[in-house]
């Protein structure tokens, strides 16, 4: 199976950037996928295919990478981004990071 | 407007058998794959498996030996059903439609729908 790593937790500022990163195991292309969830809600969609936004999302969500390292990136930060993001593999099954939870300093 | 829900019966007891609908509008079985992950304590979000448009299963091989997926197009419906239920086994289980975007030549296959889930105690 394909292990996804996240750090835990990211403490930002209002304003400020957010840099997020996921490591594979190994390579998974550019089929790499980004979730947003909040507290008490299901996950949401917000990136696909490593650097693509999905329908609806703010231009202030952007991802890039391939193959086994990966960024995801929130600039400027608003307090309604507060929540915990995942990546997710799609190109060997599926499998999802352990999330970071990004705080608010 | 896409909408999928999830009901469950909330407290199983050890060794039993969990059943879970996932009542779906706005589209059709027949044209999505239809995903199942789960959200325990242990180990976060976990997929779980799925039935294609077709009525074809594929099961993450955690999983293989105690679960089953079916679905009733008529009634717009999606079934989960895991046996040999363990205390591990506590989370949110959600059913998510599988969509896939063409870019650059690749086909991306991602959940774009969730439903809010069901909360699955399995205790004594």
């Amino acid at each position: 199976d394909i292990v996804l790593t996240q750090s835990p937790a990211l403490a930002v500022s209002l304003g400020q950037r957010a840099t997020i990163s996921c490591r594979a195991s190994e390579s998974v292309r550019s089929s790499m996928h980004w979730y947003q969830q909040k507290s008490g809600q299901q996950p949401k969609l917000l990136i696909y295919g490593a650097s693509n936004l999905a329908s609806g999302v703010p231009a202030r969500f952007s991802g890039s990478g391939s193959g086994t390292d990966f960024t995801f990136t929130i600039d400027p930060v608003e307090a309604d981004d507060i929540a915990t993001y995942y990546c997710q593999q799609s190109r060997n099954d599926h499998t999802f990071g352990a999330g970071t939870k990004l705080e608010l300093k | 407007q896409v909408q999928l829900k999830e009901t469950g019966p909330g407290l199983v007891q050890p060794t039993q058998t969990l059943s879970i609908t996932c009542t779906v509008s706005g589209f059709s079985l027949t044209s999505y794959y239809m995903q199942w992950v789960r959200q325990t304590p242990g180990k976060g979000l976990e997929w779980m498996g799925f039935i294609r448009s077709g009525g074809s299963t594929e099961y993450n091989s955690e999983f293989k030996s105690r679960l089953s997926i079916s679905r009733d197009t008529s009634k717009n419906q999606v079934f989960l059903k895991m046996n040999s239920l363990k205390t591990e086994d506590t989370g949110v289980y959600y059913c998510a439609r599988e969509a896939y975007y063409y870019y650059d030549g690749t086909y991306y296959y991602v959940m774009d729908a969730w439903g809010q889930g069901a909360s699955v105690t399995v205790s004594s």
